[in-house]
């Protein structure tokens, strides 16, 4: 069965640091998300893709924040300088339609991001 | 703006006990509804959806959730739990704005089911 995939599974950085976390969505999949949980908080969207832009974003995804689709199969979330509070299980996810009855939205396991 | 309340932080079951979740929303539109669960270790994986039709929905592993319009209500239930459903339970809504849809989460409820 089709998945979603993401990459790394863990990754530990300095604050200040750029990070990129990488998603490969469900190959016929054309709306694409991200999303964040953390530490024993909700899981809270961040932004979402379709068409090569942004279709919406939270306001938690500021400037420090990008999202692109590289090539014709990954999906990336980049965090230019990191903080402290960036610290949090990030989730990728993908779906194949936007209209109502199709729009069930498929997860990755998640890349838990450490900021020291 | 859109919100899911989750009644219940924590519950522990014994085995073969009865599980019912709250859930309720606030949105004023057309709601997509889920439950996702998230087991120790693991991503996010879809229990059930309601999109419409048949308020009463079946999901996997023997769970079932009703839709209560009048209530903003989609709670989840179970007749008898098993250890093996010892996880985190996540109650959503699709929220449509500007054509575009997003999930709105409930702030989790972790089940514990002892033997």
């Amino acid at each position: 069965e089709p998945e979603v995939t993401q990459t790394p599974s863990h990754q530990v950085t300095q604050m200040g640091q750029e990070v990129i976390l990488r998603c490969v969505p469900i190959s016929n999949h054309l709306y694409f998300y991200w999303y964040r949980q953390i530490l024993g908080q909700k899981v809270e969207f961040l932004v979402s893709f379709y068409n090569n832009e942004i279709s919406e974003k939270s306001e938690i995804f500021d400037d420090q924040f990008s999202v692109e689709r590289p090539d014709g199969s990954n999906f990336t979330l980049k965090i230019r300088s990191t903080k402290l509070e960036d610290s949090a299980m990030y989730f990728c996810a993908s779906s194949e339609f936007e209209v109502d009855s199709r729009n069930e939205q498929f997860f990755g396991p998640g890349t838990r991001l450490t900021v020291l | 703006a859109q919100s899911v309340s989750q009644h219940n932080h924590h519950v522990i079951l014994s085995e073969a006990a009865s599980l019912e979740l709250g859930c309720n929303y606030s949105y004023g539109g057309t709601v997509n509804l889920f439950w996702y669960v998230q087991y120790p270790g693991q991503h996010l994986q879809l229990l059930l959806k309601y999109f419409s039709g048949d308020p009463l929905v079946k999901g996997i592993k023997g769970f079932e959730a009703e839709f209560i319009k009048s209530k903003f209500s989609f709670n989840l239930r179970k007749p008898s739990v098993q250890w093996s459903d010892t996880a985190e339970y996540f109650c959503a809504v699709n929220a449509r704005t500007g054509g575009y849809n997003k999930l709105i989460f409930g702030a989790g409820t972790r089940l514990a089911v002892h033997p």
